[in-house]
């Protein structure tokens, strides 16, 4: 499996934005980005993948760059509630089932 | 639409010991994936069922075992408990996909072993 590489840990301000990167410099040409996020106490949560083109939803945006080797998970307006471990994840297009492989991730904090 | 459920949620047992955890995956999901998350890691693969069958495992020993039901809920086995089997259990359920497929994750169950 590629393996993805993240800050261990990120802070930031309320209401501001946050840039999560991830390197994946092994990455193939089918392999899906994909984050999940883990919010203390609960079990992971999808937040947004994408394959090569940006991506929005209502939870972020994924940015990825033109050679695909890293992305950028962007939350644009931080709340408290967003303090989570945030994982970046590889997976393989072919995988005809959905085994994912977490790293360690990056652990978020928000300050009020 | 209940999501991905788990029992118990917590749950102490002694070495040697066996222990089972039960999954009721999301409505509309056929397929069922364990991690075992230790504290302050990542979770790990365990295995994956897909019609009541083990599809995927990841590296661990057969001391750890599963199944699954028609109506696809599944329950983890685990034997002879160490105390390094100590962690969160976490279920997650998907239909069976490729690649694009998300992952909806139960709030685990943490076991102790003692």
């Amino acid at each position: 499996d590629a393996k993805t590489t993240q800050p261990n840990s990120m802070e930031s301000n309320e209401e501001e934005p946050v840039h999560l990167p991830c390197n994946h410099s092994t990455i193939s040409g089918t392999d899906y980005i994909h984050w999940y996020r883990q919010l203390p106490s609960q079990g992971p949560e999808y937040v947004i993948h994408g394959l090569t083109s940006n991506v929005n939803n209502r939870m972020a945006s994924l940015a990825i760059a033109e050679d695909r080797k890293s992305s950028t998970l962007i939350l644009h307006r931080a709340t408290l509630r967003d303090a989570a471990v945030y994982y970046c994840i590889l997976l393989p297009e072919e995988t005809s089932g959905s085994r994912l492989t977490f790293g360690e991730g990056t652990q978020l904090t928000v300050n009020p | 639409d209940a999501g991905v459920t788990q029992s118990p949620t917590h749950l102490i047992k002694t070495r040697g010991q066996q222990v089972t955890l039960r999954c009721s995956p999301k409505s509309g999901h056929d397929t069922v994936s364990w991690y075992q998350q230790a504290l302050g890691q990542g979770p790990q693969f365990i295995f994956q069922y897909y019609e009541e069958e083990e599809r995927q495992r990841g590296n661990f020993p057969d001391r750890f075992s599963g199944h699954q039901f028609p109506n696809y809920s599944s329950e983890l086995n685990v034997n002879a408990l160490l105390l390094g089997d100590s962690a969160l259990y976490l279920c997650a359920s998907s239909s069976l996909g490729r690649g694009q497929e998300t992952q909806y994750f139960g709030p685990g169950t943490r076991l102790l072993v003692l």
